[in-house]
């Protein structure tokens, strides 16, 4: 059974950068595309972006001129950055992975438990 | 971009009762449709994929369907488990989510 952790810095200041790892464990890191997701205070679930098992990626519209999302330096991670955030992008942040399975239609069927960021001075 | 539309917004349940949640997506996906629901302080959790397919372990009281651009998730008889908030989540077009619909007991 895949599982996922998010990691790094909680609380970022404004007009830095946000970096965020996620580690997957126990499970086949090659069966999934990795994307990152959030949620503000109050408000719905975001899709950030993805990378591929190819090293491809895709990204929200809204955030594409702010985000870089990578494979990690080791083999079972892949990273998040943010550049010039604001209060607006306070949020839980979560790792998921989109399954390749075919009957699956990249539907995201493992998640990490999340990670509060705050941005503040 | 696909934008994904759910009403309602917000309903009010009791124990037992059936309940749908539609979504509608701004243009046709077929079925790469996903239903997943969230409760605070947890990480959202898969119950369907591709439109009508049950993830392995979710009760069979959770049921979805349609295709193109209007799809709908039952729930034949809420239990007390139930009650989060539910996001539909197209996958044909890089991802959007809906904006959610909160479930609460009456």
């Amino acid at each position: 059974q895949v599982q996922l952790q998010e990691s790094g810095p909680r609380l970022v200041k404004p007009s830095e950068t946000l970096s965020l790892t996620c580690t997957v464990s126990d499970g086949s890191v090659s069966s999934y595309g990795w994307n990152w997701i959030r949620q503000p205070p109050g408000k719905g679930l975001e899709w950030i972006g993805y990378i591929s098992t190819t090293g491809a990626t895709n990204y929200n519209p809204s955030l594409k001129s702010r985000v870089t999302i990578s494979a990690g330096t080791s083999k079972n991670q892949f990273s998040l950055k943010m550049t010039s955030v604001t209060a607006a992008d306070t949020a839980v942040y979560y790792c998921a992975g989109g399954s390749e399975d075919p009957n699956y239609l990249y539907a995201m069927d493992v998640w990490g438990q999340g990670t509060t960021i705050t941005v503040s001075s | 971009d696909i934008q994904m539309t759910q009403s309602p917004s917000s309903l009010s349940a009791s124990v037992g009762d059936r309940v749908t949640i539609t979504c509608r997506a701004s243009q046709t996906i077929g079925g790469y449709l996903h239903w997943y629901q969230h409760k605070p302080g947890k990480a959202p959790k898969l119950l369907i994929y591709s439109a009508s397919s049950l993830e392995s372990g979710v009760p069979s009281r959770f049921s979805g369907s349609g295709s193109g651009t209007d799809f709908t998730l039952t729930i034949s008889s809420l239990q007390p488990e139930d009650f989060a908030t539910y996001y539909c989540q197209q996958s044909y077009s890089f991802y959007s989510f809906g904006q959610g619909t909160k479930l609460e007991i009456k």
